[in-house]
């Protein structure tokens, strides 16, 4: 079945950039996500990147997506301390996400 | 409305009781989904709607979780015989399917579930 896993854990200092990893296994997933959800909110799409690409930006995320290894990644230039918060990824018509990262950031 | 409903916010229940956890999803879209985010966990998907196809239940936890859509719209997830394990937060998202950017889901803020 389809499974994805994260790292539980990041915490980085204001102004550097943040790395977030994520593996799935549903090769034929046609999309893959990023999700945001902060502290007493809903969650929220930030970014997502077709499988037929290897890099997508969008301003301070960059996504890479190594489908070889079925491996995609978060990367936030420039990280603010507003973006502590959880980060999901999720892959699949169905959505199925990971367990989450925290990503803490201190100024 | 403007985004997807869910109600209550929250509910608190004696063991052994029934739930109905209701979800609004946005007006169009036609799938929908239930996710339980138990304190500290990621989300666990739970089941999903598309459309007129038969639902994918393979994420419910045992036979005492239920849900269904009706005419398309609202969905009911019914819990029976609640147990202490399954205080969570319940969550719904809806989304067009193959919108010009995939299907972005939207999310409910939730139904807190506490059985005691």
């Amino acid at each position: 079945g389809e499974d994805v896993e994260q790292s539980l854990f990041l915490s980085v200092r204001e102004g550097d950039s943040s790395v977030i990893n994520c593996t799935y296994t549903d090769s034929s997933s046609t999309y893959l996500y990023w999700y945001k959800q902060e502290p007493g909110a809903g969650l929220q799409l930030l970014t997502y990147i077709f499988s037929n690409m290897d890099m997508k930006q969008d301003q301070r995320l960059t996504v890479l997506l190594n489908k070889k290894d079925k491996h995609l990644s978060l990367r936030i230039a420039d990280t603010q301390t507003g973006d502590s918060a959880i980060y999901f990824c999720a892959e699949g018509g169905k959505l199925i996400f990971g367990q989450g990262t925290e990503l803490s950031v201190k100024p | 409305g403007a985004g997807v409903s869910q109600s209550p916010s929250n509910k608190v229940t004696e063991k052994g009781k029934d739930v109905e956890l209701r979800c609004d999803p946005i007006s169009g879209h036609t799938a929908l989904y239930w996710y339980r985010q138990s304190l500290g966990q990621g989300l666990e998907f739970l089941i999903y709607f598309q459309g007129n196809s038969a639902p994918d239940k393979s994420g419910l936890p045992s036979d005492r979780f239920s849900a269904e859509r009706t005419g398309g719209s609202v969905s009911t997830l019914t819990i029976q015989r609640t147990q202490q394990e399954d205080s969570a937060v319940y969550l719904c998202a809806s989304s067009t399917i193959w919108g010009a950017r995939g299907t972005e889901a939207f999310f409910g803020q939730g139904t807190r579930l506490t059985v005691v």
